[in-house]
């Protein structure tokens, strides 16, 4: 069966700073990653995925990120934060793109911008 | 793209009630999933429901605590039975849908339970 694991429960990071949070998938297979993001009261919002092809994956909100095979990791980058981007960060894997046979979540990072 | 209303938002629930989780979507999908979030954790799959089909659970869900109905392609129920206190958590709705050349899942707000 499939995991994730955010070893990060929550990340401070000052406000126009570097962000990276980080993703570990255990998959027998060729994964499907995806960031989400859920803001306080909203509905999850995709962040970006990767299916295949290149490993480094836009997205949107100026957010990318790196599939590593050699190290089962997903790992979710931003140059420089926003204080909007204050939220909780979800990597979840599935077995077919898309998520269309359910997904698997991590537990989530929560992200605080500091001013 | 698919946009999924769920309904209510929000419900406080006396212990041993039930709660039925009404999930519409704007355009018609084969597959439609229920998710539960506890305080403070990530999302787990409780079933996949299909159109003209009884729901598939994951492991730890069962029909009888989670009734699901799907009775056509834009409209799914979740029922949280005999409720209790660790039943409180947000009930999210997802869809698998096509945007542009692929397959994406899309969520709802969330019902958010509170148990008393």
């Amino acid at each position: 069966a499939q995991s994730v694991t955010q070893p990060d429960i929550h990340i401070t990071v000052s406000e126009g700073a570097s962000l990276e949070l980080r993703c570990n998938y255990s998959y027998g297979a060729t994964p499907y990653l995806f960031w989400y993001v859920q803001s306080p009261g909203q509905g999850l919002q995709l962040l970006l995925k990767y299916f295949s092809g290149d490993t480094l994956v836009q997205g949107i909100k100026g957010f990318e990120a790196e599939f590593k095979r050699s190290q089962s990791s997903f790992n979710l980058r931003k140059p420089s934060v926003h204080w909007s981007d204050a939220a909780e960060y979800f990597c979840a894997v599935g077995c077919s793109g898309g998520g269309a046979d359910g997904l698997t979540f991590g537990k989530g990072t929560h992200l605080i911008i500091q001013p | 793209s698919a946009v999924i209303s769920q309904k209510p938002s929000r419900d406080i629930c006396q212990r041993g009630t039930s709660l039925t989780i009404q999930c519409q979507v704007d355009s018609q999908v084969t597959m439609m999933f229920w998710y539960r979030q506890q305080p403070g954790q990530s999302l787990t799959l409780i079933a996949t429901a299909n159109q003209g089909s009884e729901a598939t659970y994951e492991s730890g869900f069962v029909i009888d605590k989670f009734p699901i109905s799907r009775p056509n392609l834009t409209f799914s129920t979740l029922t949280v039975s005999n409720l209790s206190p660790e039943d409180s958590s947000i009930y999210l709705c997802s869809v698998a849908a096509m945007l542009a050349l692929n397959t994406e899942a899309f969520f709802g707000q969330g019902t958010r339970l509170t148990v008393v």
